[in-house]
């Protein structure tokens, strides 16, 4: 059972804005620990979206977002494309478990 | 172009053992702190192990501490995953990750780079 937690699933139609959440407590999120966000497509593995809660790495494009707040993040996706369909991912640090990081329970994006 | 290819992955029966390996090409490997991420099958991704660019820092998640052993051979550019006492719930494809590195900030967080994953499946 993750400590970090998403919705399940989300949709939209193309070229409409969603917003995945990544809803923590204070010895991760809200301890100050950075939270990245991944996408998975089908049979593939991760792919970095967002790193240190806002930043994209290159290649990236800016229709994808994070932001940060108190025991919580966001991922928000503009101008949704039928390929943006995937699982997505957060990820963070948890100063309650003995290991290094800790991934989020997951969220199914369907482009309607 | 950074590749990681893992491979060692397979079928192996209860108690078993099994030796994965990532092999890494294209970047600096002995400047990264790596990972193991795990997905059991139609599941979610679960963080395994971790350790730092030289080795000396090693962590790992309580479901497979004492269980597995992470390391790592610089001067080969590889990764290596010793599973031991394996059990059904270790079934899962098995990615190696590289933390992501911003040399001119120094920051490190994420993982940037993954490998194609193998798969270890459990066999009664």
């Amino acid at each position: 059972q993750s400590v970090l937690t998403q919705p399940p699933s989300v949709s939209g139609a193309p070229g409409q804005r969603v917003t995945i959440s990544c809803t923590g407590s204070s010895s991760n999120i809200g301890a100050g620990y950075d939270v990245h966000w991944y996408q998975q497509l089908p049979g593939t593995a991760p792919k970095l979206l967002i790193y240190g809660n806002s930043n994209r790495p290159s290649g990236v494009p800016d229709r994808f977002s994070g932001s940060k707040s108190g025991t919580s993040a966001s991922l928000a996706i503009t101008g949704l494309q039928a390929e943006d369909e995937a699982d997505y991912y957060c990820q963070s640090y948890d100063s309650s478990l003995s290991g290094s990081g800790v991934f989020g329970t997951g969220t199914k994006v369907t482009v309607l | 172009e950074v590749q990681l290819v893992e491979s060692g992955g397979g079928l192996v029966q209860p108690g078993g053992s099994l030796r994965l390996s990532c092999a890494a090409s294209g970047f600096t490997f002995s400047s990264y702190e790596m990972n193991w991420v795990r997905q059991a099958p139609g599941k979610g991704l679960e963080w395994v192990s971790y350790i730092s660019s030289s080795g000396s820092t090693i962590y790992y998640a309580d479901s497979v501490k004492g269980r597995f052993t992470i390391s790592r051979d610089n001067a080969k550019n590889s990764l290596y995953l010793q599973m031991n006492s394996l059990r059904a719930e270790d079934t899962a494809v098995y990615y190696c990750a590289r933390t992501y590195y911003d040399f001119w900030s120094g920051y490190q967080g994420g993982l940037d780079y993954w490998g194609q994953g193998t798969l270890f499946t459990f066999s009664s």
